[in-house]
């Protein structure tokens, strides 16, 4: 079945520690993919996206994600965090046949002091 | 970016009651909306899709007669949740695209956190 997966629910991280949030789909095409991040009570904020080309992507606030085909993944990193990084972060798909966007769990990051 | 608003921001409403929520694409036309409901701490949940002056299309298990949308113009969509039961409490989440076949052009609204009493 499609789908877009986030394994990890709750991720807790120290302040100026690096972070890895993953992402892995079940398409069978690559889909668009697209990580976004939510505040509480906040609609969304696209942070970055793939369509196709450089599979290192750059996005705002100082996050990078990397697309590897052979393992179905696209995790978002960032090799320092900030206190103000604390949120919900949402992995995204679009698939080529179907324009709808459908999320992963969503993965809730903790910034400890 | 782009800007999609929402309004309200927060309803309460009591149980039996219908709630209207609007959904606005301030600087662009949009061709297609989409709908979403967010339990707490949980993902999004795409709701129905709808083309302006289209009949929406709804996801399986949405009941369309309780979630009623309305895609009139390529600027405002609205969701109705008629006879609103306690269970529908929820925060919705529109979400606005222009061009048709491009997805990076989708925009999210700020979210309506609908609680019912």
């Amino acid at each position: 079945a499609q789908s877009v997966t986030q394994p990890d629910i709750h991720i807790t991280v120290s302040e100026g520690a690096s972070l890895e949030l993953r992402c892995n789909y079940s398409y069978g095409a690559t889909p668009y993919l697209f990580w976004y991040v939510q505040s509480p009570g906040q609609g969304l904020q696209l942070l970055l996206k793939y369509f196709s080309g450089d599979t290192l992507v750059q996005g705002i606030k100082g996050f990078e994600a990397e697309f590897k085909r052979s393992q179905s993944s696209f995790n978002l990193r960032k090799p320092s965090v900030h206190w103000s990084d604390a949120a919900e972060y949402f992995c995204a798909v679009v698939p080529l046949n179907n324009n709808d966007m459908r999320f992963g769990a969503g993965t809730r990051l903790t910034v400890k002091p | 970016g782009a800007v999609v608003s929402q309004h309200p921001s927060r309803v309460i409403c009591k149980s039996g009651t219908s709630v209207k929520i609007e959904c606005r694409s301030l600087d662009f036309q949009a061709t297609t909306m989409f709908w979403y409901r967010q339990f707490p701490k949980k993902s999004l949940m795409l709701m129905a899709t709808s083309n302006e002056g289209s009949k929406a299309t709804y996801e399986q298990g949405v009941e369309k007669d309780k979630f009623l949308i309305n895609h009139a113009s390529l600027t405002l969509s609205t969701l109705t949740v008629t006879s609103a039961h306690p269970e529908d409490s929820s925060f919705y989440i529109c979400s606005a695209r222009g061009l048709a076949g491009v997805p990076d052009t989708q925009y999210f609204g700020p979210g309506t956190r609908l609680t019912v009493l």
